[in-house]
């Protein structure tokens, strides 16, 4: 079993739809990341998070630590939304190491 | 300009050759990683460094050799490339802290024939 798991694998939706990405992880952690690829794109981090919630723009991310869960939330879905969604958590003792998710690839149509 | 930049963005070579991919960052961010991208793998952590020369193995270090004498500079070398090691190659940077964001360069395409 993999210590980060992210469900679902693939994702398509309608223009306009709310749309959640989740992820959930075995291990204790002192963060998470959300990061965004679009294709043939470089990787951006999306959020941070220790604790509670985090709103930029559309997007907002959660996390529940005592559940060992986040969800990554997009409001109002958009095409250019479309890309690879990653869930990584990060260790409290790991020199910054991230454990990564396998990605959720996300399309949305017009 | 600011920020994290690797070269070359792409790279085609031969088995048995040596290879170095470059990865540089403005912001004197003491942590650096390298890490490979493979389809139903998803990233994965080759080396990781925390300071100028201080630097560790990640999952999967085999065939890699990196190297940090300026805290600037991450260099990765494939001492002799191997088809397994055909990938898409990030390199990222963050300051220290539980709160600092990761930042990830736009990535090396290597494909070794």
């Amino acid at each position: 079993k993999n210590e980060v798991e992210q469900s679902p694998q693939n994702l398509t939706a309608q223009e306009g739809e709310f749309i959640t990405i989740n992820c959930s992880y075995s291990v204790g952690i002192s963060a998470l990341h959300w990061l965004q690829q679009h294709p043939g794109g470089g990787i951006v981090s999306l959020f941070m998070l220790s604790s509670g919630k985090k709103k930029h723009g559309r997007l907002i991310a959660t996390i529940n630590i005592q559940e060992k869960h986040s969800s990554l939330h997009i409001t109002a879905s958009h095409p250019r939304d479309s890309a690879v969604y990653i869930c990584a958590v990060m260790g409290g003792t790991s020199y910054g190491k991230l454990t990564f998710g396998q990605g959720t690839i996300l399309t949305v149509h017009p | 300009d600011a920020g994290i930049t690797q070269s070359p963005r792409y790279k085609i070579t031969e088995t048995g050759r040596q290879v170095t991919l470059m990865c540089h960052q403005t912001w004197s961010h003491s942590y650096m990683f390298w890490y490979r991208q493979d389809l139903g793998h998803g990233l994965r952590l080759i080396y990781y460094s925390a300071a100028a020369d201080i630097t560790d193995k990640g999952e999967v270090p085999d065939g890699y050799v990196v190297s940090r004498s300026k805290t600037e500079n991450f260099p990765l070398t494939l001492e002799s490339a191997t088809r397994s090691q055909t990938s898409v190659y990030f390199c990222a940077s963050r300051a220290p802290g539980a709160n600092e964001k990761l930042f990830f360069g736009s990535g090396t395409q290597l494909s070794v024939l």
